[in-house]
């Protein structure tokens, strides 16, 4: 049971270039959410799915796409990278709704 | 201004000291509130959670809620090196969860 993993662990991009985080999860949890963590800010919901088939915005989406490829699968797309992009992305999933989210390892992105 | 206040710290405390965690919120919709726990270079971690206003205890953890003033704190009791970590509180609204911060936590051997 390997719970929640993300791909890449690190990443380097320039800036305009793109790139996608995968994510996946062998807990049969219906929803699943993207966050990205910088200092002085702490976590911020990107975008999450609440089920199979259906994404919706968080707080800071601009920038970011998403595809919720499968129950198990979502993956997060930067098309035109940015510095402001720079930062930890974590992936997480949960029964749906519930308080306790599981978060996987996390992606360490720079760009330049 | 943010929904979810919480003291970053760093805060650094002997083995044996009584730590004490607080966050203050805004929203008066969030429904349940949490502590994560995020050792480095790692993902959260859920610790505990509480509905209602009051005290939960788990082990040399407790979590406390007043909801009438929207202030939540955590209390480690007997803090060991191993409770050295960022301590996130979260607050649920519906699905989605509003985290603060975090307070970074060293406990000192």
């Amino acid at each position: 049971n390997a719970g929640v993993t993300q791909t890449p662990k690190f990443q380097v991009l320039k800036t305009g270039q793109s790139m996608t985080l995968q994510c996946a999860q062998d807990m049969n949890h219906n929803s699943m959410y993207w966050y990205r963590q910088d200092p002085g800010m702490g976590l911020r919901l990107i975008y999450y799915s609440a089920s199979e088939g259906t994404t919706d915005k968080g707080e800071v989406p601009n920038g970011y796409n998403v595809s919720r490829l499968n129950k198990r699968e979502f993956s997060l797309r930067l098309e035109s990278a940015a510095p402001s992009q720079t930062s930890v992305y974590f992936c997480a999933s949960s029964v749906s709704g519930d308080n306790e989210q599981f978060f996987g390892p996390g992606t360490r992105l720079t760009v330049l | 201004q943010k929904e979810v206040e919480q003291d970053p710290g760093p805060l650094s405390v002997p083995e044996g000291a009584i730590v004490s965690l607080n966050c203050t919120y805004s929203n008066s919709a969030f429904q349940y509130f949490m502590w994560y726990r995020q050792y480095s270079r790692k993902g959260p971690e859920l610790l505990m959670y509480t509905y209602s206003s009051g005290n939960k205890e788990d082990g040399r953890f407790t979590a406390q809620v007043d909801k009438s003033s929207k202030y939540i704190s955590l209390f480690i009791r007997d803090s060991q090196p191993s409770d050295s970590a960022t301590y996130l509180c979260a607050m649920r609204q519906h699905s989605r969860l509003t985290f603060g911060e975090g307070t970074q936590l060293t406990v000192n051997p």
